[in-house]
């Protein structure tokens, strides 16, 4: 079965610094997707960026950026310049063959100013 | 817009009501899916739904019954609820049943047994 870690409950940075949220996971599997969802106080899961395993560039998106290192099983999200609306609950998510989403336990993130 | 609607937003019941959760989506999505989100767990995926066929069904206690009338719409009746279940219910749809595009998911229902 495919799992998820995020080992980092809880992140904090400075507004206009950058901060990066790490996951780990576990798959057997060749293809699949991985996730970053954002779930702010208003509850609705956001989806912030995708990786497709078979592609070696990391994906982009505005200020959010992700390091997937496939062979060590590693998809880190990257927020540059931080804004206050960035503070969220972060969840790193897996899809492969099978009908569903696996998420992680997520990361709770604080922007200060 | 979100796309995926769910009512009602919170909802408080006796362990011997009977209530439904709703889920709508007007995204053109073929798959479906109820996630139960917990303080400190990961989200569990409770029932997938693909093309109004349930394709997968987590292990979930059957005071838990879902119904997909159509591919737009999506239902959670309750009966008899434990106080364990009180919890954030997620609904979610995506293109297809891979979900490869990521999901869309509702706001939620906060559901307390009382």
């Amino acid at each position: 079965a495919q799992t998820v870690t995020q080992s980092q409950p809880e992140m904090s940075v400075q507004e206009a610094e950058t901060v990066t949220l790490s996951c780990t996971y576990d798959t057997s599997e060749s293809d699949y997707y991985l996730f970053w969802y954002k779930q702010p106080p208003s509850r609705q899961m956001i989806l912030v960026i995708r990786q497709e395993a078979y592609k070696q560039q990391n994906a982009t998106e505005n200020r959010f950026s992700v390091n997937f290192q496939k062979a060590a099983k590693s998809f880190s999200l990257k927020i540059s310049d931080s804004q206050l609306g960035d503070a969220a609950m972060y969840f790193c998510a897996y899809t492969g063959t099978a009908s569903k989403l696996t998420f992680g336990t997520g990361t709770r993130l604080q922007v200060t100013l | 817009e979100t796309g995926v609607t769910q009512t009602p937003r919170h909802l408080v019941m006796g362990m011997t009501n009977k209530k439904s959760l709703k889920c709508e989506q007007h995204l053109g999505h073929n798959a479906m899916y109820w996630y139960k989100q917990s303080a400190k767990k990961p989200l569990e995926l409770m029932f997938v739904y693909s093309l109004e066929e349930r394709v997968e069904n987590n292990s979930v206690p059957s005071r838990f019954s879902p119904e997909c009338p159509n591919s737009s719409h999506l239902f959670l009746h309750l009966h008899t609820l434990q106080p364990e279940d009180s919890a954030l219910y997620l609904c979610a749809s995506s293109q297809d049943s891979l979900g490869w595009r990521g999901y869309t998911f509702g706001s939620g229902t906060r559901l307390t047994v009382v």
